[in-house]
């Protein structure tokens, strides 16, 4: 089975341009997850959906981020204006989210191979 | 105070040696407790997940300590392949059901 497929894998940008990345989550799988990893601030949830639903963007640094799940087997991420502080490597993850009572093992999350930003 | 704190290392072991991770956790609501490990320049993958009872998985051995608020990762006979960072990982129930990321412990594993 393929697993959480993201792309570009890599992405190099100038400061001001618009940034957007994509997720394809695990067939089946009906959470779906955004982080940004730095070495300073290590790896940060910066969004999460639940079928297809943003359920809790508190993460997003500020307005100049965007996230949308327009179905169940696609989403994106986009900045826009792009500064150099946003470099980083995004990850997508997703989960199967069982029913309330169900075992903790389903709120497993699988990543994606992560874009590697660099906004210069 | 971090919701996950552990500590960064590095570690650097020889092979064959056994080396324990501590990590501990401030939510005391926190119900599902994790080991992920993440290889350089990789994602983050599930290690093992871990249960109150302690549970192990081949030279792995992984315990909580609810009280404490404390979980630990013991590798026993660790090889080259171990080298890795491994990440502490802590989820709690509710409407944002989401996974808290410690920041890391380095390991190497030396010939």
């Amino acid at each position: 089975d393929a697993g959480v497929i993201q792309s570009p894998r890599h992405e190099v940008t100038e400061m001001g341009q618009e940034v957007t990345l994509r997720c394809k989550p695990i067939s089946g799988h009906n959470s779906l997850f955004w982080y940004r990893q730095t070495m300073m601030r290590g790896l940060e949830l910066l969004i999460y959906f639940n079928n297809n639903v943003p359920i809790d963007d508190s993460g997003m640094p500020e307005d100049r981020f965007s996230a949308k799940m327009p179905n169940a087997s696609f989403s994106t991420l986009k900045i826009q204006p792009s500064e150099p502080r946003d470099s980083a490597v995004y990850f997508c993850a997703s989960s199967f989210r069982g029913l309330a009572g169900t075992l903790a093992s389903t709120d497993t999350q699988y990543f994606g191979p992560g874009t590697r930003l660099t906004v210069l | 105070r971090k919701e996950v704190e552990q500590d960064p290392g590095p570690f650097n072991v020889p092979e064959g040696a056994t080396v324990a991770f501590n990590c501990t956790y401030s939510n005391s609501a926190s119900q599902s407790f994790f080991w992920y490990r993440q290889d350089c320049r990789k994602e983050p993958k599930l290690l093992m997940s871990v249960y109150s009872s302690g549970n192990e998985d081949g030279r792995f051995t992984a315990q909580l300590n609810r009280a404490s608020q404390y979980i630990s990762l013991l590798i026993r006979d660790s090889k080259l392949s171990d080298s890795a960072t491994y990440l502490c990982v802590v989820n709690r129930l509710g409407s944002a059901r989401q996974l808290t990321f410690g920041s890391g412990t380095q390991l190497t594993v030396l010939p």
